[in-house]
């Protein structure tokens, strides 16, 4: 079965480490996103991509980076961990819009403490 | 920027009971998706109901339903015949090439 899927699950570093987080689908989905989840925010949008060498800012990207090198991955790299961003992090794929559902496919979180 | 708002931050319903859950959205575009999406304590991001805006009918999945009211950018959720295993957040999203969610509505339900 197609599945999406993150790691670490769970990581802990110390303020101003560098963090990468990845994610990798078997979808074969051109859409990927990333998003962090915090109490009273609900998922907000950091980085997406459209497809290969395509990545885009979303209302949070400040702090993080994104690069799609092939259809399957989309690693997120905190450059300078800060303790705001404690979160827990969300990948996610879709079909594109024309001619797809646009339903997202969700992995299962990332949670991520900076301390 | 679309915004989606969840006015309520929490609900609760007796089991076997009815529950509607608000969502408003803000957008100047006229082509767009909806959705609702359940999360409970696993944290997984599970689809309950999915909505295009060019549909006038309302979506049905079994005992989920919305109704769709477009002029007035408005997508409730009617869970009927409420179970205890609908207890979980619940996440309103509006599509339009990426997708933007509310801040979420935890349902508890009672026994």
């Amino acid at each position: 079965d197609a599945e999406i899927t993150q790691s670490p699950r769970h990581k802990i570093t110390e303020t101003g480490r560098q963090v990468t987080l990845a994610c990798h689908q078997t979808w074969n989905h051109n859409n990927m996103f990333w998003y962090r989840q915090d109490l009273g925010h609900g998922l907000r949008l950091i980085h997406y991509s459209y497809g290969v060498h395509d990545t885009n800012k979303g209302e949070v990207s400040d702090g993080y980076s994104v690069s799609r090198s092939n259809t399957e991955d989309l690693p997120l790299t905190l450059e300078s961990a800060a303790s705001s961003q404690t979160s827990v992090y969300f990948c996610a794929s879709s079909e594109s819009l024309a001619g797809g559902t646009g339903e997202l496919f969700f992995g299962e979180g990332s949670r991520l403490t900076v301390l | 920027a679309q915004t989606v708002t969840q006015s309520q931050p929490e609900m609760s319903v007796q089991e076997a009971e009815t529950v509607t859950l608000s969502c408003t959205y803000d957008t100047s575009e006229s082509d767009y998706y909806l959705f609702w999406y359940k999360q409970p304590p696993s944290r997984q991001m599970i689809l309950v109901i999915r909505q295009e805006a060019y549909k006038q009918q309302n979506a049905t999945e079994n005992r989920f339903s919305v109704n769709f009211q477009k002029a007035a950018k408005s997508f409730s959720l009617k869970i009927s015949d409420s179970q205890l295993g609908d207890a979980a957040m619940y996440f309103c999203a509006y599509q339009n090439n990426d997708m933007r969610f509310g801040a979420g509505t935890r349902l508890t339900v009672k026994p």
